[in-house]
């Protein structure tokens, strides 16, 4: 059971290039999310998707963008790399929307 | 804007000594929720409490939800090593999802 898996794992940019980050669950889920972690700050929400087909700001969706192209991928999406957006990226999905979430093993991206 | 602090950040315990975190929400939660993150690892849901007051045990791991539903708290007796990581409480809030600032735990043998 692969659960939750992201690509890449590792990312390097240049400030203002674009790139999307990729996740797939195979657990049937209906609800996924992006989070970014910080150090000290725990994990933030960007955006979710409560079910295929819809899409909702999180706390911090400044500089993001996301598409859920089915029931089992969700991607995010950065338009111009910032350094400021340089973080791990957690993808997670749930059987429904706000319950107990599974994550994926994050991607690490260092934008310069 | 909404908030939910972990104390302490950091804990430094004894191999068999007790542990708790403590989480404060700066407004009620539907539910609350509890994660394991070991170093350089995903978090890893531990369990969801959800009533007023509740209390939940596994194993050496014991989970309570205030009754005012704003904080809750997770106390692990007789710490072992591989309870190293760290723990993040987490809940909704309307229809946002909030992260605690996380409780690191290392455990010395």
């Amino acid at each position: 059971n692969a659960g939750v898996t992201q690509t890449p794992k590792f990312q390097v940019l240049k400030t203002g290039q674009s790139m999307t980050l990729q996740c797939a669950q195979d657990m049937n889920h209906n609800s996924m999310y992006w989070y970014r972690q910080d150090p000290g700050m725990g994990l933030r929400l960007i955006y979710y998707s409560a079910s295929e087909g819809t899409t909702d700001k999180g706390e911090v969706p400044n500089g993001y963008n996301v598409s859920r192209l089915n029931k089992r991928e969700f991607s995010l999406r950065l338009e111009s790399a910032a350094p400021s957006q340089t973080s791990v990226y957690f993808c997670a999905s749930s059987l429904v929307d706000l319950q107990p979430q599974h994550f994926g093993d994050g991607t690490r991206l260092s934008i310069l | 804007g909404q908030q939910v602090m972990q104390i302490p950040q950091y804990q430094h315990v004894q191999e068999g000594e007790d542990f708790t975190t403590y989480c404060n929400s700066s407004t009620t939660l539907s539910n609350i929720q509890w994660y394991k993150q070991r170093p350089g690892g995903h978090p890893v849901f531990l369990i969801q409490l959800v009533k007023s007051g509740e209390v939940k045990k596994q194993k050496r791991l014991t989970f309570q939800f205030g009754e005012a539903k704003k904080n809750s708290s997770l106390h692990i007796t007789a710490t072992q090593t591989t309870d190293v990581g760290t723990y993040f409480c987490a809940g909704p809030n309307g229809n946002q999802f909030y992260f605690g600032t996380g409780t690191s735990l290392t455990v010395i043998p």
